[in-house]
């Protein structure tokens, strides 16, 4: 069985602030995909970047940096100078690789965070 | 052109109604889903289908099937339309490498 928890329900913090929603995976398959999606007020589910378990390389892009840590089962998300434009639910998701055919298999997502960035 | 298209994108019904939820994909990906989002924001997933075969069907009730006629559709059809059923309906599609995930904009089924 597979599980993602984000233990994080709800953040708040000021304009410009850094912040990191964190991440924290359970899995029996030694092969996976890790994904982090935004969700906006209106409500649709944003692709951020995807991570396979082979690759542990921390990522950034723009303010936006991922750290993964498979020693810890974790795949943490920082967005640095937080804008309002940020605010939003972001959720962490997890897939087998290659089980079920080859690529039937859904992504597991955490409960998300609801990040709220004030002016 | 939208990749992963679902009709409608609101739908509010009254309980014991039979209602579709229909979802298109032009992407050329061979699986589908299902997912639902109730109203602690969670998303489960609900079906799977890997060129019009099912293969996930998580614990969902046998009021919900899902019928796909082509790899390139997948509809869910709900019957007898229950309170506890209102939630935001994702349709999603993948490819297998590399690994990625599309989502239709949602339907949001508001059951009264």
């Amino acid at each position: 069985a597979q599980k993602v928890t984000q233990a994080q329900t709800e953040i708040s913090v000021v304009e410009k602030e850094d912040v990191t929603l964190d991440c924290v995976y359970e899995t029996r398959d030694t092969t996976y995909y890790l994904f982090w999606y935004k969700q906006p007020p209106s409500g649709e589910l944003v692709f951020l970047i995807r991570r396979n378990s082979f690759d542990e390389q921390n990522e950034i892009s723009g303010r936006y940096s991922w750290n993964f840590q498979k020693s810890t089962s974790s795949f943490n998300f920082t967005i640095t100078a937080s804008q309002v434009v940020d605010s939003a639910v972001y959720f962490c998701a997890l897939t087998p690789l290659g089980r079920s055919g080859g690529g039937a298999d859904g992504l597991t997502f955490g409960k998300g965070t609801h990040l709220i960035i004030q002016p | 052109d939208t990749a992963v298209s679902q009709t409608p994108k609101y739908l509010v019904t009254q309980m014991g109604n039979d209602k579709s939820i229909k979802c298109e994909q032009n992407l050329g990906h061979d699986t589908m889903y299902w997912y639902k989002q109730d109203s602690k924001k969670f998303l489960k997933i609900m079906f799977s289908y890997n060129n019009k075969e099912l293969i996930i069907n998580e614990t969902v009730p046998n009021r919900f099937s899902p019928k796909s006629p082509d790899k390139a559709h997948l509809n869910l059809h709900i019957n007898s339309l229950e309170l506890g059923d209102s939630a935001v309906y994702f349709c999603a599609s993948s490819q297998v490498s590399p690994r990625g995930y599309t989502f239709g904009s949602g339907t949001r089924l508001t059951v009264v």
